[in-house]
């Protein structure tokens, strides 16, 4: 089953203010997923983090993979209400399987 | 969208009723998955398929069973609905095996009464 948390499960912020997903893993992980989902649609894929601390950003979100590869990190800076939505980490390397964390909720608060 | 389409969209059936949802895709990907989705709990896994009439047990896969006999078309079927698979259905697919991303179908609103 899943291995991978993430914390917080809901996040309410107000527009312009940061917010920050973590996805715990129990064991060490080759490499970890970010995927969003907006309300009412269907998980996209957004990143793939491969080595140990590596960082990269997509425009105001920065993704962290830790040194000991067991964790991970989503920063959304100012957040706008495009941010909106669920955002999730997986684990993509447990066999044929394919597991998710349990997602953290943003709302935005305009 | 990786030419993934599911049917139906929506749909409401009595309890104890047989469901089945489809998966379908145009791109020949190996790996195909059932998630069902509920608030609180993420996406989680109930059967998912590494090639035709390769099948296995996802971590809630009490209640559904899935067939895949040909490339394109992932079927999950509810053999007895109940109330407690009223949940948004969603299919994935991947283009590889480990290490590649999945990508989604649209959903399925399924709801049970």
């Amino acid at each position: 089953g899943q291995q991978v948390m993430q914390i917080p499960q809901y996040q309410h912020v107000q527009e312009g203010e940061d917010f920050t997903t973590y996805c715990n893993s129990s064991t060490t992980l080759s490499n970890i997923q970010w995927y969003k989902q907006r309300p009412g649609g269907h998980p996209v894929f957004l990143i793939q983090l491969v080595k140990s601390g590596e960082v990269k950003k997509q425009k105001r979100l920065t993704f962290q993979f830790g040194e000991a590869k067991k964790n991970s990190s989503l920063h959304i800076t100012a957040t706008q209400t495009t941010d909106v939505g669920t955002y999730f980490c997986a684990d993509p390397n447990t066999g044929n399987q394919f597991y998710f964390g349990t997602g953290t909720s943003l709302t935005v608060i305009p | 969208d990786a030419g993934i389409t599911q049917s139906p969209r929506h749909k409401v059936t009595e309890t104890g009723t047989p469901v089945t949802l489809r998966c379908h895709q145009t791109e020949n990907h190996r790996y195909m998955y059932w998630y069902r989705q509920d608030p609180g709990h993420g996406l989680r896994l109930i059967h998912y398929s590494y090639g035709v009439k390769d099948t296995d047990k996802g971590e809630v896969s009490d209640g559904y069973s899935v067939s895949r006999s040909k490339t394109e078309d992932f079927l999950l079927t509810l053999e007895s609905a109940t109330s407690s698979q009223t949940s948004v259905y969603f299919c994935a697919i991947r283009m590889g095996g480990r290490g590649t991303e999945a990508f989604f179908g649209q959903g399925t609103r399924l709801t049970v009464v």
